[in-house]
């Protein structure tokens, strides 16, 4: 069965710190893809990346990166000198085939404070 | 940019009254999503559909029902409201990626709470 753990509930930081949050995954299937989420405090959920299976290579975007490792069935998410605007809970999901599409697990989210 | 918008954002129902919850996207995605979202559990799948017509079980449809006519537009239904189906809806559309899942866009969400 499919399953994305967050075991961190709540993470606080100040200003410029750097920040990892992890996700770890089970999955019994060899495609699969992974994706983080971001939701602000206004509520709506955003979308950051997504990885699929095959592709293990690590991802920057800015002050983002992701480390997808399938040995450790991990896909971990870093905040380079964090900022306020930071502030937000952040999900990690696994989607993997079923009937007619691909079904979709959320982690239970980290929820990121980033002070001033 | 890809829209999904939800009928209310704060509704109080009664126990035991019917509920409709509405999801409309504008961006011509195949699939549709409905979720509960509880602190510290993350976000539940309760029913998701690839197609008009079509809908498959979530993790967690028990009490609820959905209807999809048309393709835009999903909606959630509570039978008979309780009140630990008090819960933040959230509604997602995602384009039908073929043998890849895309990613999903969701709309503000609704605040429903049952009394």
């Amino acid at each position: 069965a499919q399953k994305v753990t967050q075991a961190q509930t709540e993470i606080s930081v100040v200003e410029k710190e750097d920040v990892t949050l992890d996700c770890v995954y089970e999955t019994r299937d060899t495609t699969y893809y992974l994706f983080w989420y971001k939701q602000p405090p206004s509520g709506e959920l955003v979308f950051l990346i997504r990885r699929n299976s095959f592709d293990e290579q690590n991802e920057i975007s800015g002050r983002y990166s992701w480390n997808f490792q399938k040995s450790t069935s991990s896909f971990n998410f870093t905040i380079t000198a964090s900022q306020v605007v930071d502030s937000a809970v952040y999900f990690c999901a696994l989607s993997e085939k079923d009937t007619g599409g691909f079904k979709t697990i959320f982690g239970a989210g980290t929820r990121l404070f980033v002070k001033a | 940019d890809v829209k999904v918008t939800q009928s209310s954002r704060y509704l109080v129902k009664r126990t035991g009254e019917k509920v409709f919850l509405e999801c409309v996207q504008d961006m011509d995605h195949e699939n549709m999503f409905w979720y509960r979202q509880d602190p510290g559990l993350g976000l539940r799948l309760i029913y998701f559909s690839y197609d008009v017509k079509m809908k498959e079980k979530g993790d967690i449809p028990e009490g609820y029902s959905v209807s999809r006519e048309k393709k835009e537009r999903f909606s959630l239904i509570l039978e008979s409201a309780s009140t630990n189906q008090t819960s933040m809806y959230l509604c997602a559309s995602s384009l039908w990626g073929g043998g890849a899942a895309n990613e999903q866009f969701f709309g503000p969400g609704t605040r429903l709470t049952v009394l």
